[in-house]
């Protein structure tokens, strides 16, 4: 059975950091791209960052680049998501989600984590 | 940066059937799917590649896409398809992903 659990979560103030983990089971994670994507409270889904199954590409959305680190460790099947120089507005619960490749260019997220709450208050 | 249009909200009866739009230029060129996330837990997907179901979504649920706009339409409403609903797609030349808004299937 596929799982991702996320953790790492937690309440941090402005201009903080924190490392969020997702530990990944029951599939081979080393052939998997990765993906966070959060959800502020009582908003929509966003995309958050993008890394390919071997770290040989990293993509982030404009509102993290240059704050967030996406990274992997496939020897121990995990994801990471360093964010540093936290704002309020990162407040969110974080997913990671795989990406399933349909065909040769389509994909989309087929697995999620039950997400982790990030608070970012003083 | 590309941007995906769906209306806040939907409300239909149950037994009827609701459509929910994702607007988007060049929506044509690209593949939309879709997303069901009802409170507290995680989204799980609906609609695939514009219009393919993933096994285990009851035939209820179909997908569609017209000129610039993509729809998720689901028949025969029940109360357990209250819901908030996402398209997605990949925008290959930002190397990004793109979810629309959301809009929230109200069943009265």
């Amino acid at each position: 059975e596929v799982q991702l659990v996320e953790s790492g979560g937690g309440l941090v103030q402005p201009g903080g950091s924190l490392r969020l983990s997702c530990a990944a089971s029951g599939f081979t994670f080393s052939s998997y791209e990765m993906n966070w994507v959060r959800q502020a409270p009582g908003k929509g889904l966003e995309w958050v960052s993008y890394i390919s199954s071997s770290d040989s590409s990293r993509y982030y959305a404009d509102s993290v680049k240059g704050r967030f680190t996406i990274s992997r460790d496939n020897t121990k099947n995990s994801l990471f998501l360093q964010m540093n120089s936290l704002r309020v507005e990162d407040t969110a619960v974080y997913y990671c989600a795989r990406r399933f490749y349909y065909d040769s260019s389509g994909s989309y997220f087929d697995y999620w984590g039950q997400g982790t709450l990030v608070t970012v208050s003083s | 940066s590309y941007v995906l249009t769906q209306p806040p909200s939907v409300s239909v009866a149950p037994g009827q059937t609701a459509r929910i739009t994702c607007g988007a230029n060049n929506i044509g060129s690209q593949s939309v799917h879709w997303y069901q996330q009802k409170p507290g837990q995680a989204p799980v997907l609906v609609v695939y590649d514009d219009s393919d179901r993933p096994s285990g979504i009851p035939e209820r649920f179909s997908g569609s896409k017209s000129g610039n706009t993509a729809a998720l339409t689901i028949s025969r409403v029940e109360a357990g398809d209250e819901a908030d609903y996402y398209c997605q797609v990949w925008d290959s030349s930002s190397d990004h992903v793109v979810f629309g808004g959301g809009t929230k299937l109200n069943v009265l």
